[in-house]
């Protein structure tokens, strides 16, 4: 069964700073990887997907993450955190072949510090 | 091109009421998937539907329903409110069944007192 762990429920940064949010997966298949962002009353934006080729993979807002197959993970970076950054961060898997509902992780609510 | 509307935004229920949610995807979009998001439990599957037909479930009683329509919005079904029906329900649309790629909607915030 697929499963997905992201470490750390909540993240504080400093505006300007690297924001490092982490997600691991668990997949007996080559995955399919998602990063969301959830805002206050809002739905999900997609940020970012890998689906095959290449393992970075950039996303809107600056920013990116890295298909590391070897450590089963798939981190959200950026260079600089902004205010707006501000929100809940949904990593989420689901397999390559077939149909398969997408599973999510816990969350990481992201808090910037001006 | 529109995004994924869910009517109503918010719902005040009663225990033992019952409560239909509704979900328009994205035009052309054929698969709708619908999630109960609540802080204790964080995003879980209730169920897909593609072509009026439900793809696939989640592990939720049979309390919650749903159905797709000729013209692909969806509408899901909670009898017999508890409490811990208490959650934002989000609805994704997807261009097809299996184009894992979803859209969500802003969700409908359901309260049971």
């Amino acid at each position: 069964a697929q499963s997905v762990t992201q470490l750390g429920s909540h993240v504080s940064v400093s505006e300007g700073a690297l924001v490092l949010l982490r997600c691991n997966y668990s997949s007996s298949v080559p995955p399919y990887l998602f990063w969301y962002v959830q805002y206050p009353n809002q739905g999900l934006q997609l940020l970012l997907k890998y689906t095959t080729g290449a393992t970075l993979v950039k996303g809107i807002n600056g920013f990116e993450a890295e298909f590391k197959k070897s450590e089963t993970s798939f981190h959200l970076t950026k260079p600089s955190a902004h205010m707006s950054d501000a929100a809940e961060y949904f990593c989420a898997v689901s397999y390559t072949s077939g149909n398969t509902p997408l599973v999510f992780g816990k969350g990481t609510r992201l808090s910037v510090i001006a | 091109k529109a995004g994924v509307t869910q009517t109503p935004r918010y719902l005040i229920k009663t225990r033992g009421q019952q409560v239909t949610l509704s979900c328009s995807p994205i035009s052309g979009h054929r698969s709708v998937s619908w999630y109960q998001q609540t802080p204790g439990q964080g995003l879980q599957f209730l169920f897909e539907y593609f072509s009026e037909t439900q793809r696939n479930k989640g592990n939720f009683p049979g309390r919650f329903s749903g159905r797709q329509f000729s013209n692909s919005r969806s509408e899901m079904n909670v009898s017999t409110l508890e409490l811990g029906d208490s959650a934002l329900y989000l609805c994704a649309s997807s261009y097809n069944l299996g184009n894992n790629e979803q859209f969500f909607g802003p969700g409908t915030r359901l309260t049971v007192l």
